[in-house]
């Protein structure tokens, strides 16, 4: 069964920092894209970023472009986000998604991100 | 970027009736390998998103065969041939034609 756990969300000021995980069980990891998308509380869903399943390429929507860095280990079946220079309008929920065939087949249950003072 | 508009917005449906979604892009979504990279996603409320369809009409695993996706090009539809109360959500087309990766505002199924 594919899963994906998120943790590292939290309450952070603003201009922080924080580090974002997703675990991933059931599958052959690195074989596969990876994404983050969000959701702002009541809003609809924004992609955030991708990365090749061998980790070469990343892409980036451009207003988290050189705040965060999409990353993974392939050894740990893990996909991770830094997230710098934090914002208000960067408070969501962080979905980790694995991609396949040009969509997003599997997603966690997210992460709440808060960034306020 | 390709900008994915949805219609209705919000549709209220009668148990037992169809359903229709539509979902139009800014540009067409084939890719140049042939394939048009176009899917539907519903999100139930407190759950995060699910995929139901991709490629335009391939349904995911373990999705009902009341949902369908049709269309090409710039001009796609999700369809539910019976809408069940398990239907109630947020639904979501989603083009991965090339980056950025877009969604749709969202359609709220809603039960009358």
């Amino acid at each position: 069964e594919v899963q994906l756990v998120e943790s590292g969300g939290g309450l952070v000021q603003p201009g922080g920092s924080l580090r974002l995980s997703c675990a991933a069980s059931g599958f052959t990891f690195g074989s596969y894209w990876m994404g983050w998308v969000r959701q702002a509380p009541g809003k609809g869903l924004e992609w955030v970023a991708n990365i090749k399943p061998d980790g070469s390429e990343k892409f980036y929507v451009d207003s988290v472009k050189g705040r965060f860095t999409i990353s993974r280990d392939n050894a740990k079946d893990s996909l991770s986000l830094d997230m710098n220079g934090l914002r208000a309008e960067d408070t969501a929920i962080y979905y980790c998604a694995r991609g396949h065939e040009g969509a997003f087949d599997y997603w966690g249950q997210g992460t709440l991100v808060t960034v306020s003072s | 970027d390709i900008v994915m508009t949805q219609t209705p917005l919000s549709s209220p449906v009668t148990l037992g009736q169809p359903a229709s979604i539509s979902c139009r892009s800014s540009q067409s979504l084939e890719h140049r390998d042939g394939d048009t990279y176009l899917s539907w996603l519903q999100q139930r409320p407190g759950q995060p998103p699910r995929l139901l369809i991709y490629k335009i009409s391939t349904r995911f695993s373990g999705v009902p065969d009341r949902f369908s996706g049709s269309g090409a090009g710039t001009d796609f539809t999700l369809k539910i041939s019976r809408v069940e109360a398990e239907d109630v959500g947020v639904y979501y087309c989603m083009q991965a034609k090339e980056f950025p990766i877009t969604f749709g505002q969202g359609t709220r199924l809603e039960i009358k």
